[in-house]
């Protein structure tokens, strides 16, 4: 079955410093997400890619973050300056059309120290 | 909008029954209801679209009240292996991000 994958699977970063998430989406899949997780809270929208471009963000999507898709195969989720509070789960997801599965990565660990 | 689900937590003996309950203010294109155990992904279990559907899924089910603005997920005769937590998703049109809520800790004890 068709999976989305992500790496790293776990990184820990100085605080400060720039950190890339990398995601390869389900081959046919045209829609694009990254979600964020802290440990034990809920799983928070970051922003939603299509076409090309940004489809919608959250407002923790700052300046701080980025996304790119940078060939046809790969999405990946920028983040400059990291800082403690960044520590979390993040998840890419991603799903064939609007409205439909969405289904998600196992995820990259990432703990700011 | 993030949608509101309760309870936050519950707890089941084997072989029990719970349900589990999303709402929201807003008028909803579709719920999505995912199952994350702890340090995995969350999995998906099923999708609503706007229609008042009721879909299931081995002993889980779940219902869509579109006028309510809320769905339901009904879990039968639990098993240990549905222990987790169970997130709802909530789109507002076909063009809105997925939102969650915070999630529905389940216990299942033998």
């Amino acid at each position: 079955e068709p999976e989305v994958t992500q790496t790293p699977s776990h990184q820990v970063t100085q605080m400060g410093q720039e950190v890339i998430l990398r995601c390869v989406p389900i081959s046919n899949h045209l829609y694009f997400y990254w979600y964020r997780q802290i440990l034990g809270q809920k799983v928070e929208f970051l922003v939603s890619f299509y076409n090309n471009e940004i489809s919608e963000k959250s407002e923790i999507f700052d300046d701080q973050f980025s996304v790119e898709r940078p060939d046809g195969s790969n999405f990946t989720l920028k983040i400059r300056s990291t800082k403690l509070e960044d520590s979390a789960m993040y998840f890419c997801a991603s799903s064939s059309a609007s409205g439909n599965t969405i289904y998600f990565g196992e995820g990259s660990w990432l703990t700011v120290v | 909008q993030q949608p509101v689900q309760s309870p936050q937590a519950v707890i089941l003996r084997e072989g029990e029954d719970a349900v589990i309950n999303c709402s929201s203010s807003k008028a909803l294109y579709s719920v999505h209801w995912y199952r994350q155990k702890h340090g995995e992904a969350p999995v998906f279990l099923m999708i609503l679209l706007k229609g008042g559907e009721q879909k299931g899924h081995d002993k889980i089910s779940a219902s869509f009240n579109e006028k309510k603005q809320q769905s339901s997920l009904y879990l039968t005769a639990s098993q240990l292996s549905y222990s987790g937590t169970y997130f709802c998703g909530t789109e507002d049109s076909g063009n809105t991000p997925l939102v969650f809520g915070k999630g529905t800790r389940l216990s299942v004890i033998a």
